[in-house]
């Protein structure tokens, strides 16, 4: 089942922040976080493994929290370049079998 | 540039069709992905080898196949092409696979069935 992410689109003015949660009913080995443009190939941001632990470079950052099976990422004084459409991709094993999802997208829009 | 090749960069096609889409990791990654994103959709993953050899299998469907070459370059084929095939297709590589592992994703193929 597709990890759902939160919400689905929006819209922000220069410099405000913004928060990004993706949840999944699968009990996850890892999280990772994507930007990518219209038309262009998915970019990495950041990947967390499990136990909690919390990442961030320059004004991006996210969270995993494995008990609640939930990631969120964390986006502050948001610039011009950070539209796109973020996906987190999740690394679960289920019946033995290692699957690699995608979540459902949100699709931000950074405005002047 | 993520180091990933991907050709050919476009391809149109007729429906009944089969076509290849190639894929070369970025140097030193021993395992590839295959993903498909159709139009406004998001990202399903196929199929990932690993070395060689099959090491997982998402939503591909029976029409499509793939494989790993012993220079790791992976060939993703569809065959009896609809359609709803029409779609990007990606290739990732990471180094070894495993769980954790940071996937880079190639350009990708648009791929137009007509």
């Amino acid at each position: 089942q597709q990890p759902v992410q939160s919400p689905q689109a929006v819209i922000l003015r220069e410099g405000e922040d913004a928060v990004i949660n993706c949840s999944s009913s699968k009990a996850l080995y890892s999280v990772h976080w994507y930007r990518q443009k219209h038309g262009e190939a998915p970019v990495f941001l950041m990947i967390l493994l499990k136990g909690g632990e919390q990442k961030g470079h320059d004004k991006i950052s996210a969270s995993f929290n494995e008990k609640k099976q939930q990631s969120s990422l964390y986006l502050t004084a948001s610039q011009l370049s950070y539209s796109g459409t973020y996906f987190c991709g999740t690394e679960a094993v289920s019946s033995g079998t290692y699957k690699y999802i995608f979540g459902t997208g949100t699709r931000l829009k950074v405005l002047a | 540039d993520s180091g990933v090749t991907q050709t050919p960069k476009h391809l149109i096609t007729a429906t009944g069709q089969r076509v290849t889409l190639r894929c070369s990791p970025r140097s030193g990654d021993l395992s590839v992905y295959w993903y498909q994103q159709s139009l406004d959709q998001g990202l399903q993953f196929l199929i990932q080898y690993y070395n060689g050899e099959e090491r997982a299998k998402g939503n591909i469907l029976e029409r499509f196949s793939a494989q790993q070459f012993p220079d790791l370059h992976s060939e993703l084929n569809l065959s009896s092409l609809e359609l709803g095939d029409s779609a990007l297709y990606f290739c990732a590589s990471s180094v070894s696979g495993r769980e954790g592992d940071t996937q880079y994703f190639g350009p990708g193929t648009r791929l137009t069935v007509l």
